[in-house]
């Protein structure tokens, strides 16, 4: 089974801090993805990668960055974080040209 | 760009009941369409994908279809159980053969026992 890991359930951080939020994919999956979901405003794309050091940005990039160095970790980074990124984070990743996507189980992350 | 509704946002219904989830799309020129269920503050599970070349796809109780000329998908559950309790989404490429998804904002199902 595909098993897309996140390194923190639950996270709180404080204004202005910056924040990393990690994910990793044991399936040698080419295209990872992080999306933040928000009551009322459902699952947005934040950023995409779809190889090593390449990324695309996706709905809702601002305040935001990502790193992806090897193949099976994608990094989301908060450059300083405010309290309206409060939010549940979580990671995907898929095969190349295809769509199927597997989930990591969330992050939930608290600015206070 | 591709738009998703998911009509109802909420649903109720008592155990044993056979049920119907709606998933409408603007774009008919996909390749497939995925359906995920979402427990309270947990991620997204995979519970079928259908590709385009198909129009229905099964697993246990779930039977998903899709019905590219109209824009529908649907999710059937049948026999329906208390722990179908979730959170149901269904996703689709947001143009032609994107790898990246478009989400609907999901129907919150409660099975009453």
């Amino acid at each position: 089974d595909v098993k897309v890991t996140q390194s923190s359930r639950y996270l709180v951080k404080r204004t202005g801090e910056k924040v990393f939020l990690e994910c990793v994919q044991d399936m040698d999956h080419e295209n990872m993805f992080w999306y933040r979901q928000d009551p009322g405003l459902g699952l947005r794309l934040i950023y995409f990668s779809y190889d090593v050091k390449m990324k695309e940005k996706g709905d809702i990039p601002e305040g935001y960055s990502v790193s992806r160095e090897k193949k099976e970790r994608f990094s989301l980074i908060l450059e300083s974080a405010s309290t309206n990124q409060t939010s549940m984070y979580l990671c995907a990743s898929s095969l190349r040209g295809q769509i199927e996507a597997f989930f990591g189980q969330g992050t939930r992350l608290t600015v206070v | 760009k591709q738009e998703v509704t998911q009509i109802p946002a909420a649903l109720s219904v008592p155990e044993g009941e056979n049920l119907v989830l709606n998933c409408s799309f603007t774009d008919s020129a996909i390749y497939n369409l995925q359906w995920f269920r979402q427990d309270p503050g947990k991620g997204l599970t995979s519970l079928l994908l259908i590709q385009s070349s198909q129009r229905e796809q099964t697993s246990g109780r779930l039977n998903a279809s899709l019905d590219k000329s109209s824009g529908r998908s649907t999710l059937y559950i049948a026999a329906s159980q208390p722990g179908d309790s979730a959170t149901y989404l269904c996703a689709l490429p947001t143009q032609g053969g994107s790898e990246k998804l478009v989400f609907g904002k999901g129907t919150k199902l409660t099975v009453n026992p």
